[in-house]
């Protein structure tokens, strides 16, 4: 069966300091990949997909970037983080129908 | 560009009712349709993803119609018990941006014992 996994769990970190969020998919070749961010009060906002190693699409325009090194690991960076950054960041992979989401890491940036 | 509607936002009712959760949405060139749960907290679970040929799922207590034409579903949650407390999300499938959902905000459900 499929299990995606993502780390860690909970982040504090001050205004300006990098980020490195990470998502592994197991069980599957080839997913698409997605990193959503769920702000308080506010939907899921999608913000990258890849559907393959090196190929990444960005969504929304801000510090945020996305890597696939892999064909089963996406990773979510920035240079610096915003107060806005914080969220809850959820990893994401799809088959032909459905979509399956990672626990999730809650980010506080202080 | 699609938008996805949830109403209500929040619904409180006492254990043992039946309940329905609405979800539009304005583009009817949809993939697919999925609804999942989220407890306060954690990731989401899926529960029920209807194609767009398809009318209605049923998961156990749960039933999902969809109405393509008019960018309509519904979640219908029979027997409502505390454990069914929890978020529930409409999200739908387009054939772009790497086939990825556009979800709406939720509605977040309280049962009452």
């Amino acid at each position: 069966s499929q299990t995606i996994h993502q780390w860690p769990a909970t982040l504090v970190q001050p205004v300006g300091s990098p980020l490195s969020l990470e998502c592994t998919v197991e069980g599957t070749s080839n997913p698409n990949l997605y990193w959503y961010r769920q702000a308080a009060g506010r939907g899921l906002q999608l913000l990258f997909y890849s559907v393959g190693i090196g190929q990444i699409s960005s969504e929304v325009p801000q510090n945020l970037s996305a890597s696939r090194p892999q064909d089963r690991q996406f990773i979510l960076s920035s240079k610096k983080l915003l107060l806005s950054d914080s969220g809850f960041y959820l990893c994401a992979w799809s088959g032909e129908n459905e979509q399956y989401f990672g626990p999730g890491t809650r980010l506080t940036v202080t | 560009k699609q938008e996805v509607t949830q109403i209500p936002a929040a619904l409180s009712v006492p254990e043992g009712e039946n309940l329905v959760l609405n979800c539009s949405f304005t583009d009817s060139a949809i993939y697919n349709l999925q609804w999942f749960r989220q407890d306060p907290g954690k990731g989401l679970t899926s529960l029920l993803l209807i194609q767009s040929s398809q009318r209605e799922q049923t998961s156990g207590r749960l039933n999902a119609s969809l109405d393509k034409s008019s960018g309509r579903s519904t979640l219908y949650i029979a027997a409502s018990q505390p454990g069914d407390s929890a978020t529930y999300l409409c999200a739908v499938r387009g054939w772009g941006q790497g086939f990825s959902f556009i979800f709406g905000k939720g509605t977040r459900l309280l049962v009452k014992p």
